[in-house]
């Protein structure tokens, strides 16, 4: 499986844009790019995913390199309930088999009031 | 009411024993899973079953079983719990599209 790698840890200003890289040099034409965050002492949170286009939901905007071996997942405006750890996966498209998530570490994200 | 549920939401447990953890859902989903994730680290595969009759094992199944008893129902067996099964266990569901849903965990430790 394609990995991913991201920075262990990021911090944020309150009501300020928060930009988490992912890197995916690796990535496969049938990747799709999700990202997923786990708030403390819950279960893990769907937040987007994309293919190749930039994509925006409620949640965030997924911005997607034009090789696709990085993405960027934005938040516009961090809050203190965005504070999580934010995990990029990749994984192939849907109905290809199996259909299985694949955490890493991900990244700790603190948001400073 | 939440869409995962999962029983018990903490249990302490001796090494040697049997123990099973429960998920239910109520999404209507075809496809549920169980992950384990260990401090610091991310969730991995255990189980997965894509319909009632289909169960698959995942990246770690060893020392673990489930059972499908219903659409809704995905349990995970530990046929003789160990201290190294300590962690967090994850219930997810997703239909045949992209999003899972998780559930809100169970802390077991074995001692």
């Amino acid at each position: 499986d394609a990995k991913t790698t991201q920075p262990n840890s990021m911090e944020s200003n309150e009501e300020e844009p928060v930009h988490l890289p992912c890197n995916h040099s690796t990535i496969s034409g049938t990747d799709y790019i999700h990202w997923y965050r786990q708030l403390p002492s819950q279960g893990p949170e769907y937040v987007i995913h994309g293919l190749t286009s930039n994509v925006n939901n409620r949640m965030a905007s997924l911005a997607i390199a034009e090789d696709r071996k990085s993405s960027t997942l934005i938040l516009h405006r961090a809050t203190l309930r965005d504070a999580a750890v934010y995990y990029c996966i990749l994984l192939t498209s849907p109905g290809a088999g199996s259909y299985q998530l694949t955490f890493g570490k991900g990244t700790k994200l603190s948001v400073i009031p | 009411d939440a869409d995962v549920t999962q029983t018990p939401r903490n249990r302490i447990t001796k090494t040697g024993k049997r123990i099973m953890l429960e998920c239910s859902q109520t999404k209507g989903h075809d496809r549920m899973y169980w992950y384990r994730q260990d401090p610091g680290l991310g969730l991995r595969l255990i189980y997965y079953s894509f319909d009632v009759k289909d169960i698959n094992k995942g990246e770690i199944s060893d020392g673990y079983s489930v059972s499908r008893q219903a659409q809704a129902k995905f349990s995970l067996s530990l046929e003789s719990a160990i201290p190294n099964q300590t962690a967090l266990y994850f219930c997810a569901t997703s239909d045949y599209g992209v999003e899972q849903y998780f559930g809100p965990g169970t802390r077991l430790t074995v001692t």
